[in-house]
């Protein structure tokens, strides 16, 4: 059983860049959550995604987008990018739909680290 | 609103010592709770949760915590450091009214030192 995958590991840019992540959630989730993780800090919820829509936001500029496909895959877009974007980003996947058995329990991937030049 | 608060942005601990890592939470209903662990350049996973059943939660590589609802709190703890402990780690409240979004706390760093 295949847990949460994330691409690519590392990737570097520069300012003004795009670019796109992408995250394949554990096998019978639907729901995808992106978090960004700057160095020495706690993650930072950026949106979550359940059935091809954006559910929930948190405090982050309208650079960042995403996108959820109908097998539930996800992708993290960021435009424009700052220094300040430098960071693990974070892919996790639940299971929001499932009456019942939602705890909240994420599952995380590995992280794409991104590094801003 | 429900809160996480980690007691301890950094903890150090001989090898072989009891770990205790404090969290105390703020919820306005029954939570669920977690902590998870972040290894150096990797992802979170997860140690242990607590969704409502027995209030003491035992989790992977020897750590337990304990539900206290009256005192609001749910401290990771392990008898015996191992060296492999050493890494960041994460207490989160599920939020009931909210699709149970995790609200996470700062994080605390674990040094195991020989």
């Amino acid at each position: 059983d295949a847990g949460v995958t994330q691409s690519p590991t590392h990737l570097i840019k520069t300012r003004g860049q795009q670019v796109t992540l992408r995250c394949s959630p554990k096998s019978g989730h639907d729901t995808v959550s992106w978090y960004q993780q700057a160095l020495g800090q706690g993650p930072q919820f950026i949106f979550q995604y359940y059935e091809e829509e954006e559910r929930q936001r948190g405090n982050f500029p309208d650079r960042f987008s995403g996108h959820q496909f109908p097998n539930y895959s996800s992708e993290l877009n960021v435009n424009a990018l700052l220094l300040g974007d430098s960071a693990l980003y974070l892919c996790a996947s639940s299971e929001l739909g499932v009456s019942g058995r939602n705890t909240g329990e994420l599952f995380f991937g590995e992280g794409s680290r991104l590094t801003v030049l | 609103a429900q809160s996480v608060t980690q007691l301890g942005s950094h903890v150090s601990v001989s090898e072989g010592a009891l770990v205790l890592l404090r969290c105390n939470y703020s919820s306005s209903v029954p939570p669920y709770l977690f902590w998870y662990v972040q290894y150096p350049n990797q992802g979170l996973q997860l140690l242990l949760k607590y969704t409502s059943a027995a209030t003491l939660v035992k989790g992977i590589n020897g750590f337990e915590a304990e539900f206290k609802k009256s005192e609001t709190s749910f401290h990771l703890t392990k008898p015996s450091a191992h060296m492999s402990d050493a890494a960041e780690y994460f207490c989160a409240v599920s939020d009931a009214g909210n699709n149970r979004k995790l609200i996470w706390g700062l994080g605390t760093s674990l040094a195991v030192n020989p």
